[in-house]
């Protein structure tokens, strides 16, 4: 079964615009983690934030915690064409070696 | 240095074929693990090794069997494939929580 489950399924943007997935998730954590594949490529690591953090930035990405609701999202300022990929949430479970991921957000960014 | 590295990166295999798909990685990462995507979905754990000569089954096991056969290769065998292990099958590995993604083997069985 999948931990998290990302909001949108797909999404829409002209670039410049600020692009924005949420994801939610059903246990509790220790971290959260996003990771971006564009097509037909392996995922990459963009972000990791703690279950005590709230907040988390890295140069246009903003990812926010709540843990009290149990949902992640990572905003995606000044977007570009080539920010168009898929973007995945992934938890840990409660600390053990397994990271579950979501189903993704697709992202398509116009130019 | 390149990271992980999967072959093949392509292939085709008839019902009931065996194949072993390869995976290492040249970071010195304890931990290795073995997905599956399947269009539009994310990613299924198969199986993983949280360290040399250790394995554990992931959420979808059933058909598949590994090798971790040092820190740096971890394999996947299909004993007896069906269409339904059609998929692209991903390894990755990891040092801390944070995973380090190969480039992936697109298997069809037909």
């Amino acid at each position: 079964s999948q931990q998290g489950e990302e909001d949108p399924q797909a999404l829409s943007i002209q670039e410049g615009e600020n692009a924005t997935m949420n994801c939610s998730y059903k246990t509790s954590i220790n971290n959260l983690q996003w990771y971006r594949q564009n097509s037909g490529r392996g995922l990459v690591h963009l972000i990791l934030i703690r279950s005590n953090e709230r907040e988390k930035h890295s140069g246009r990405l903003r990812v926010t915690l709540d843990t009290s609701k149990k949902s992640s999202s990572l905003l995606i300022t000044a977007s570009r064409a080539a920010d168009t990929a898929s973007y995945f949430c992934a938890t840990d479970e409660g600390g053990g070696f397994k990271t579950i991921f979501g189903a993704g957000t697709r992202l398509f960014v116009k130019a | 240095n390149a990271g992980v590295t999967q072959t093949p990166k392509f292939q085709v295999l008839k019902t009931g074929q065996s194949m072993t798909l390869q995976c290492a990685q040249d970071m010195n990462h304890n931990s290795m693990y073995w997905y599956r995507q399947d269009p539009g979905m994310g990613l299924r754990l198969i199986y993983y090794s949280a360290s040399e000569g250790t394995t554990d089954k992931g959420e979808v096991p059933n058909g598949y069997n590994v090798s971790r056969l040092n820190k740096r290769e971890f394999s996947l065998r299909l004993e007896s494939a069906a269409p339904s292990q059609t998929s692209v099958y991903f390894c990755a590995s990891t040092m801390g929580q944070v995973q380090y993604f190969g480039a992936g083997t697109r298997l069809s069985v037909l």
